[in-house]
């Protein structure tokens, strides 16, 4: 079975730019989970998606928004990027409370 | 709310030599779920291990196998047989089980250095 796939691996923008990420799933996983990871804050939880609603929310400001689609793949944007975005933004996919599998994460730059 | 505390930041452990990895969390559910991530330097959170917290077991996988002492809210892992291999980050993290999936809250880390 693929495991978790984020595209892409790799983002260098500037401040007030936007940006978009996409996570693709484990087949047949149905809830796909972003998180922010930075030296300062640690692991944050973004939002969560389950069957194309968002299911659950961190505290995030608005700039931050998601969604997912019927094939359970998920995309997060990012508006009006600042310096303190730049992180590595996992996404982990899960069928099941006891399996929460994480994708290789995309490594955002901000200048 | 929960919380997560991995007292840690770094530990060094002898090749081949066993290695506790200390988390405590807290909560007030009595219904949660316990896991540990291993993260190279590449970025990916590795799934490790799962404790439910009505698990009557300690779980195992392979050489991890969590330490779960409900009572002092612990749940520490331990590698066995450590190898070069295991040089990484290792997080604890928590979710709450009684409303389908909930976020995963994660401890601040601890820094695993095997040596030769």
């Amino acid at each position: 079975k693929a495991g978790v796939t984020q595209t892409p691996r790799y983002l260098i923008k500037t401040r007030g730019q936007q940006v978009t990420l996409s996570c693709s799933p484990i087949s047949g996983h149905r809830s796909v989970s972003w998180y922010q990871q930075t030296p300062g804050q640690g692991l944050q939880f973004l939002f969560e998606y389950f069957s194309e609603t968002q299911r659950n929310k961190g505290n995030f400001p608005g700039r931050f928004s998601g969604r997912q689609f019927s094939n359970s793949r998920s995309e997060m944007n990012v508006s009006t990027l600042e310096l303190g975005d730049s992180a590595l933004y996992l996404c982990a996919s899960s069928s099941k409370v006891e399996t929460q599998y994480f994708g290789p994460g995309t490594r955002l730059l901000v200048l | 709310a929960q919380k997560i505390t991995q007292t840690q930041p770094g530990m060094f452990v002898q090749e081949k030599e066993a290695v506790t990895l200390d988390c405590t969390y807290d909560t007030s559910d009595p219904s949660y779920g316990l896991f540990w991530y291993k993260q190279p330097s590449s970025g990916e959170m590795i799934f490790l291990i799962y404790q439910g917290s009505y698990d009557q077991q300690n779980a195992t996988e392979g050489r991890y196998s969590l330490n779960f002492q409900k009572a002092r809210k612990s749940a520490n892992l331990v590698i066995s047989a450590s190898q070069l291999g295991d040089s990484a980050m290792y997080f604890c993290a928590m979710s709450l089980r009684n409303s389908g999936n909930t976020p995963l809250v994660f401890g601040k880390g601890t820094r695993l250095s095997v040596i030769a």
